[in-house]
C-alpha cells in the first residue's frame, strides 16, 4: 500500500530553522515526483516546489523561491522541507504528495497526512 | 493570489447537482491538463479528477471534469451530505514554471 508519512507538528519560534520530512513506503520511492503543498490557517491550497528523488533535481514555485529548501535522501525515501528562519507567517499546514504515475498531466494521487507547523513568539 | 479563478461558494440540495467553474488562462488551462481535488474538513486533499476527465480508481461517477479552452469544469450529481468540503482545480503553469491551484469552492449540501 503506498503511503506517505509525515513528521509531527512543530511548533517554534520567529528566526528559529526547521526541517519537516514525508517518508514514502510501498513503492518504488525514486520513480516520482514529490510536492509540497501549503495551507495556511482557513486558507486554500499552494503549490511549493517538487524534487525528483533520483537525482533530486527541484523546482520551487516562484512564491517560495528562495524561502523554503526541498530536498530528498533516496537511501530512507524521504523527502524534506526547510526554513533557515521561521516567520509567524509561516504558521500553516504542509502536506507531500506524489506526483500520478498514470496521469499525461500534472496531478498528485497520494498525499501526507499534513504537518502542522506553528511559529510563535 | 492564484492564477486560476473558482467561484468561493456552491450550493445544493441532497440529490441535485452542483458545477464548480475553474477559469485561468492560455500558459495553465488552455496548454495542459487539470486535475481536481477534494478536501474534506480537517483532512488532506485527495485528487477527484485527473487528466480533464478521468477519475482514478475508487471514485465514483458522480464526480465528471471537463475543460473547454482556458476553463474546466467540475460536476457532481447525486449531492450527498459527504460531499460537503472544499474543492481545488490545479494545473501547470507554462509562464510560472509550476503547478498551480484553483482558489478554491467550498460545496454546501442543503
Amino acid at each position: 500500500e503506498v503511503q506517505l508519512v509525515q513528521s509531527g507538528a512543530e511548533v517554534k519560534k520567529p528566526g528559529e530553522s526547521l526541517r519537516i520530512s514525508c517518508k514514502g513506503f510501498g513503492y518504488s520511492f525514486t520513480s516520482y515526483w514529490i510536492g509540497w503543498v501549503r495551507q495556511l490557517p482557513g486558507k486554500g491550497l499552494e503549490w511549493m516546489g517538487t524534487i525528483y528523488p533520483a537525482d533530486s533535481d527541484t523546482r520551487y514555485s516562484p512564491s517560495f523561491q528562495g524561502q523554503v529548501t526541498i530536498s530528498a535522501d533516496k537511501s530512507i525515501s524521504t523527502v524534506y522541507v526547510q526554513w533557515s528562519s521561521l516567520k509567524a507567517s509561516d504558521t500553516a499546514m504542509y502536506y507531500c504528495a506524489r506526483r500520478t504515475g498514470y496521469s499525461s498531466g500534472w496531478s498528485s494521487d497520494y498525499w501526507g497526512q499534513g504537518t502542522l507547523v506553528t511559529v510563535s513568539s | 493570489q492564484s492564477v486560476l479563478t473558482q467561484p468561493p461558494s456552491v450550493s445544493a440540495a441532497p440529490g441535485q447537482k452542483v458545477t464548480i467553474s475553474c477559469s485561468g488562462s492560455s500558459s495553465n488551462i488552455g496548454d495542459n491538463y487539470v486535475s481536481w481535488y477534494q478536501q474534506l474538513p480537517g483532512t488532506a486533499p485527495k485528487l477527484l479528477i485527473y487528466d480533464n476527465n478521468k477519475r482514478p480508481s475508487g471514485i465514483p461517477d458522480r464526480f465528471s471534469g471537463s475543460k473547454s479552452g482556458t476553463s474546466a469544469t467540475l460536476g457532481i450529481t447525486g449531492l450527498q451530505t459527504g460531499d460537503e468540503a472544499d474543492y481545488y482545480c490545479g494545473t501547470w503553469n507554462n509562464s510560472l514554471s509550476t503547478f498551480v491551484f484553483g482558489t478554491g469552492t467550498k460545496v454546501t449540501v442543503l
